[in-house]
């Protein structure tokens, strides 16, 4: 089964409005990190949050990552018609060969 | 710097057939992962390799395999097509073991008929 389950599974908003997405995670991790999809395209590196890290910024991006809680919100804030795409959550396991375990992703669609 | 390429990006086989996908990382890139992308499955983990060695292998059927050459380039071979195989291939390379930032090719497109 996937390490990560995002939440929901598709999102549609507004432009300008912000998007928040969740991921959910069973075992314990060595960090976790957000990719976005262009339809049929390969994944692109959004951010990696590492597990003694709480939260994390990069330009729009804010991740967030409870461990307690095994779960991670990304939320992207003034959203653009660009950011219309597949976004996943991928978690690394600890451990020195850990291989990157990604959810089924969440399918978000930004209305001009 | 150049991306991580994959070759072909787009192919056409016969159920039975075998097929050899290519991926070249990013220069310097010393770890190279495959992971199989159908609507159904999501994001399946194939192998990892990683100096010429596999490091992880995910649960797929031991038709799958895959090899790492001294320069990084990587292939993996499908043998015996079922149309079950039909997906998107991804690969993605990191300058060391897989956990760390993953990046990706465009992927190759194989549609089994």
């Amino acid at each position: 089964s996937q390490q990560g389950e995002e939440d929901p599974q598709a999102l549609s908003i507004q432009e300008g409005e912000n998007a928040t997405m969740n991921c959910s995670y069973k075992t314990s991790i060595n960090n976790l990190q957000w990719y976005r999809q262009n339809s049929g395209r390969g994944l692109v590196h959004l951010i990696l949050i590492r597990s003694n890290e709480r939260e994390k910024h990069s330009g729009r991006l804010r991740v967030t990552l409870d461990t307690s809680k095994k779960s991670s919100s990304l939320l992207i804030t003034a959203s653009r018609a660009a950011d219309t795409a597949s976004y996943f959550c991928a978690t690394a396991l600890t451990g020195a060969n850990s291989k990157l375990t990604f959810g089924k992703g969440i399918t978000l669609s930004v209305r001009p | 710097k150049a991306g991580v390429t994959q070759t072909p990006r787009y192919l056409i086989k016969t159920r039975g057939q075998q097929v050899t996908l290519s991926c070249s990382p990013i220069s310097g890139h010393r770890s190279v992962s495959w992971y199989q992308q159908t609507p159904g499955q999501g994001l399946q983990f194939l192998f990892e390799y990683f100096s010429e060695t596999q490091r992880n292998k995910g649960n797929f059927p031991g038709r799958f395999s895959g090899r790492q050459f001294s320069n990084s380039r990587s292939e993996m071979n499908v043998s015996t097509l079922e149309l079950g195989d039909s997906a998107l291939y991804l690969c993605a390379s990191s300058p060391n073991l897989a956990g760390r930032e993953a990046f990706f090719g465009q992927g190759t497109r194989l549609t089994v008929v």
